[in-house]
Order: structure tokens, then C-alpha cells, then sequence
């Protein structure tokens, strides 16, 4: 059974950092693509980045874009995302997605969500 | 930026009622649009991908169509767990985007 669990989340306060995590279980993690996913309480959903099978491609909504990097360590099944200069504006629940074939961005499996708040 | 216009926003039906969503996009997406149910408090769920195909332990009463600009997700005969909140998205290219939603309440 295909696993994604979610760890870092948090409050911090604007202009500060955080480091989320996603585990991964049940499935051979490098090939498939990654992604995190967005949710602001009681709002929609948004794409944030994204890496393919390789580390060095990436994409990043322009909303983060600059402040958010996306990262994996395959032999740790393990997708990250490092997040400075944080604005009220990032919280949300961020989901870890695994794409539903090898590749191309359609999102079959979800880890449960960490809320991270930004507030002072 | 592609945008996904999802209507209407909410949909009061009974169980047994089709259902019918539409999602809109502000250019041709071709056929790389998804459709995704989300219930309260957790994650999302693939129904549909590549505007018609039925994901994996996707009930038949889910289905989808379109291209181009215009695609529908149809649910042929409304069960209690089907009231939920229904996204769209596409993968056409990057910024990857989501419709505003679709919620499917009970009349």
C-alpha cells in the first residue's frame, strides 16, 4: 500500500523557516515524479513544486518561487521542502503527492496534510 | 498561467440525481485535465485523468469528457459518499493549476 507521510509542519512567524518532510512507503520511490500541494483553511487547491525522478528538475509555482525549494533523497524514499522568508500568506496544509503513473503531474497518491501557519 | 474556471460553484442534488460539473479552461489544455474529490478533513482523491480516463478503483459512475476548453465530469447516479467538494486541473504546462472547485451538496 502506497504511503506519504507529512512531518515539519508548525507555526512560525513571517520572514522565518521551515523544512517539511514526506516519507514514502509501499512503492520504489525514484521513479516517480513529486510534488507538494497547497491548501489554505477553507480555500482551493494549489500546486506549489514539483521534481521529476532527478533532483535537478524542478518547478515552482511563482508564488514561492525563490523562497521554497523542492528536494528528494531516493535512497531515503524521503521528498522535501525547505521554505524561507514564510508571509502569512503560505498557510496552509501542505499535501505530499506522488504522481499516479511514472511521470506527468496527475496526482494518484496523497499523504494527509501538515498544517504549517505563518502569524506572529 | 492557464486558468480553470470550475461552475457552478455549488450543486444541491438528491441522491440518485446526475450530477454534471463543468470545468473551463482560458486556453486548450488538449486533453491533460484531471478531475479530483476532495471530502472535509481529507486529502484529495484522482477520479479521473487525461480528461476521460477513470483512475484506479474509480467507481463506473464517475466519467468524464472534453478538450480543448471545455470538459464535464459526470456522476450518473449520486451516492451518499459522493458529496463532496470536486476539483479540476490541468498539466499542460507549468504553472500546473486547480479550478476554483465544484462543491455537490444534498438538496
Amino acid at each position: 500500500e502506497v504511503q506519504l507521510v507529512e512531518s515539519g509542519g508548525g507555526l512560525v512567524q513571517p520572514g522565518g523557516s521551515l523544512r517539511l518532510s514526506c516519507t514514502a512507503s509501499g512503492f520504489t520511490f525514484s521513479p516517480y515524479w513529486m510534488a507538494w500541494v497547497r491548501q489554505a483553511p477553507g480555500k482551493g487547491l494549489e500546486w506549489v513544486a514539483n521534481v521529476e525522478q532527478l533532483e535537478s528538475e524542478t518547478q515552482y509555482a511563482d508564488s514561492v518561487k525563490g523562497r521554497f525549494t523542492i528536494s528528494r533523497d531516493n535512497p531515503k524514499n524521503s521528498l522535501y521542502l525547505q521554505m524561507n522568508s514564510l508571509r502569512v500568506e503560505d498557510t496552509a496544509v501542505y499535501y505530499c503527492a506522488r504522481t499516479y503513473e511514472y511521470t506527468g503531474s496527475y496526482w494518484g497518491h496523497w499523504g494527509q496534510g501538515t498544517l504549517v501557519t505563518v502569524s506572529s | 498561467e492557464i486558468v480553470l474556471t470550475q461552475s457552478p460553484a455549488t450543486l444541491s442534488l438528491s441522491p440518485g440525481e446526475r450530477a454534471t460539473l463543468s470545468c473551463r479552461a482560458s486556453q486548450s489544455v488538449n486533453t491533460y485535465l484531471a478531475w479530483y474529490q476532495q471530502k472535509p478533513g481529507q486529502a484529495p482523491r484522482l477520479l479521473i485523468y487525461d480528461a476521460s480516463n477513470r483512475a484506479a478503483g474509480i467507481p463506473a459512475r464517475f466519467s468524464g469528457s472534453g478538450s480543448g476548453t471545455d470538459f464535464t465530469l459526470t456522476i450518473s447516479s449520486l451516492e451518499p459518499e459522493d458529496f463532496a467538494v470536486y476539483y479540476c486541473q490541468h498539466r499542460k504546462n507549468w504553472p500546473l493549476t486547480f479550478g476554483g472547485g465544484t462543491k455537490v451538496e444534498i438538496k
